[in-house]
Parts: structure tokens; sequence; C-alpha cells
């Protein structure tokens, strides 16, 4: 079966930076998704990772280590508009499924 | 890039009514359409997986006959609510297997408020 951890809820200041955690627990691992939800609205794809590291995209990061069952994604230079709920998923079933499993979701609201 | 259509945004109805929701790709074939709910402040959840001429596969809790996938074309799933009650109220959200060759392979429609009185 699959489990996904992340945080409830995280508060940051606009301009800072904010790491948001996911641990999860998979039977077989095909990559690590984050998706962005604002309320009320649909997901919006952030990061795909396979492999072990840091990917930096523009002012999002996603990092992972499969052999801790650990990822994070990481804001700098934070804007209020990235005030949404961060989604962390995982397919699950075989490699090239995109039936997800979804973590419950943080929601992060950005102050000023 | 790919873009899903999900209609209506909004729906309100009478609690025994059936209600239809469409989920269509605009710009690509998806074989492989998928439907969540997702209640508040909670995480979605998969309903089941809609197969373009075949039968949905519904996950553990998930009643067929009340939530009637229709997959008939390579564009079009359909999510219908049958005799919906109160506890229906959700948010619907479909998403169709893109395989663009990129990881966003996952294309999500902007998702149904349900409201049932």
């Amino acid at each position: 079966g699959q489990n996904i951890d992340q945080p409830t809820e995280m508060t940051a200041t606009e301009g800072a930076i904010v790491q948001i955690n996911c641990t999860y627990q998979t039977s077989g691992f095909n990559g690590l998704f984050w998706y962005q939800q604002h309320a009320g609205e649909a997901p919006t794809f952030l990061s795909y990772n396979v492999l072990d590291g840091l990917e930096e995209k523009g002012r999002f990061s996603s990092f992972l280590s499969r052999s801790k069952g650990y990822s994070y994604l990481l804001l700098k230079e934070l804007q209020m508009k990235d005030s949404a709920s961060y989604l962390c998923a995982a397919p699950s079933s075989g490699a090239g499924s995109y039936q997800l499993t979804f973590g419950k979701g943080t929601k992060l609201s950005v102050i000023p | 890039g790919a873009v899903v259509s999900q209609h209506p945004s909004r729906v309100i109805c009478k609690s025994g009514t059936s209600v239809k929701i469409e989920c269509r790709s605009l710009d690509f074939q998806a074989t492989t359409m998928f439907w969540y709910r997702q209640f508040p402040k909670k995480s979605l959840m998969l309903m089941a997986t809609s197969n373009e001429g075949s039968k949905a596969t519904y996950e553990q809790g998930v009643e067929k006959d009340k939530f009637l996938i229709n997959h008939a074309s390579l564009t079009l799933s359909t999510l219908t609510v049958t005799s919906a009650h109160p506890e229906d109220s959700s948010f619907y959200i479909c998403s169709a297997d893109g395989r663009t060759g990129r990881h966003e392979k996952l294309f999500f429609g902007s998702g149904t408020q349900l409201s049932v009185l």
C-alpha cells in the first residue's frame, strides 16, 4: 500500500524560504510528484523526482532521498501568491501509471 | 501545453437527482482518465480509473452503481452521480494521462464543486 505523510499547515514570511517535507512508504517506487493547489482549483504540476538529489526550477526546488523515503519542496523568495496547499503524491501502481496517491497536503500561508 | 476541460465548474442540485460531470482532453487523446474526490481540508482520493472502450476500475469503497463512468471516446469521460445525497457534496476532479513524454504527464481538469441540498 501507499502511505504519504506531510505537515498539515505552515506559515512563512514574504521573501523568505520555506521547506515542506514529505515522507512516503510505497510498494515499489515510481517517482514522487509535487503539486500546488489553490483553494477550489485543480492541482497544478510543480515537479517530478525519480532520482536522488535536488532538482531546481526557478524559485521552486524539489529534493528526493529514495533510501530514506523522504522528499522536500523548497520555495524561495516567497510571494503572497504562493499561499496554497502543496501536495506530495506517488504513483500507486506500475511505472508509467499516473494513478496517484496524494498526501493530505500542506497548507502554506505566506504573511507580509 | 495539454489542456483538460471539466464542466460544470459548480453545480447545486436537490437530493435524489443525478448530476453529470464531463471531462474532455482538448488537444490530446487520453485512453486513461482518472476521477478524484476531495472533501474540505482532505486529500484528493482516487475514485476510479476510466478506460476508453472498457469498464471503469473503481477503488475500494466507491459504489460503481452510484458513480457511473462512461469513457466512450478518446477525448471524453463522464462521471454521473446518481441519486445524489448531501454526503456526496464534494469537489470532483478529473485528470487525463497525456503521455506527452514530459514529466507533466497527468493533466487535471479545473474541478467541479457539487453541492447537494
